[in-house]
């Protein structure tokens, strides 16, 4: 069956500028995930949805940073007035629920100049 | 503060013996631990994984081994083949309900490269 999918595969924007990242999870996956992996570190866990409502935000870096899943499928990371630290390769990973293993899109690598 | 440390940016073995990649952590409340495997170009990719009330779970020639008094563990491949040359990720879970992968912390990762 399909995997997670992200779109777009590549993201170069302009500082300052609002970006959209896109995560289709496995179709039935009620738990997404979303990382963010800077050069030479692993992921790190950014915000994560059971169903349409964010159960935990805690890893969000500050309010530019925003993820919805309206309809508990597709989610849309938004990050407004973006920064050159904020390039990295964003991570989309689904579950089946909270007990069942994390399955990684491939991720949109977004740079920021 | 890094919470799970993967000491060994890189490891070199020759195809056929084993590799051992290592993970420590800090955490002593996380239960649950996990080895990806990543490609370039691609997301991590589950490999295997331990609750902490194992020491050992075994999967084809994956082997992961927990020690918690010493808040270690390490993974096994025997053999390394050249297939396996990726960059392994070590990640640590607190769950709530037992089993549970929760908000995985990841490692920075181990590159293994595999010799023909």
């Amino acid at each position: 069956g399909a995997g997670v999918s992200q779109t777009p595969s590549n993201k170069v924007t302009e500082k300052g500028k609002y970006v959209e990242l896109r995560c289709d999870p496995i179709s039935g996956h009620t738990a997404l995930y979303w990382y963010r992996q800077s050069l030479g570190q692993g992921p790190e866990f950014l915000i994560y949805f059971q169903g349409t409502g964010a159960a935990d935000d805690s890893g969000l870096p500050n309010d530019r940073f925003f993820a919805v899943r309206p309809e508990g499928s597709v989610s849309t990371l938004k990050i407004q007035r973006t920064e050159r630290g904020d390039s990295a390769v964003y991570l989309c990973a689904s579950s089946s629920g909270e007990t069942d293993t994390q399955y990684f899109g491939p991720g949109t690598r977004l740079t920021v100049l | 503060d890094q919470q799970v440390k993967q000491n060994s940016p890189s490891l070199s073995v020759q195809e056929g013996r084993i590799s051992i990649l290592n993970c420590d952590y800090t955490n002593s409340m996380f239960d649950y631990f996990l080895w990806y495997k990543k490609y370039p170009a691609e997301g991590p990719t589950f490999l295997i994984s331990i609750s902490s009330i194992k020491d050992k779970n075994e999967d084809g020639r994956f082997t992961v081994f927990l020690n918690k008094s010493a808040k270690h563990l390490s993974l096994h491949i025997v053999p390394s083949q050249p297939g396996d040359s990726a960059v392994y990720f070590c990640a640590a879970s607190v769950s709530e309900s037992g089993g549970s992968q929760g908000n995985l912390i990841f490692g920075k990762g181990t590159k293994l490269s595999v010799k023909p």
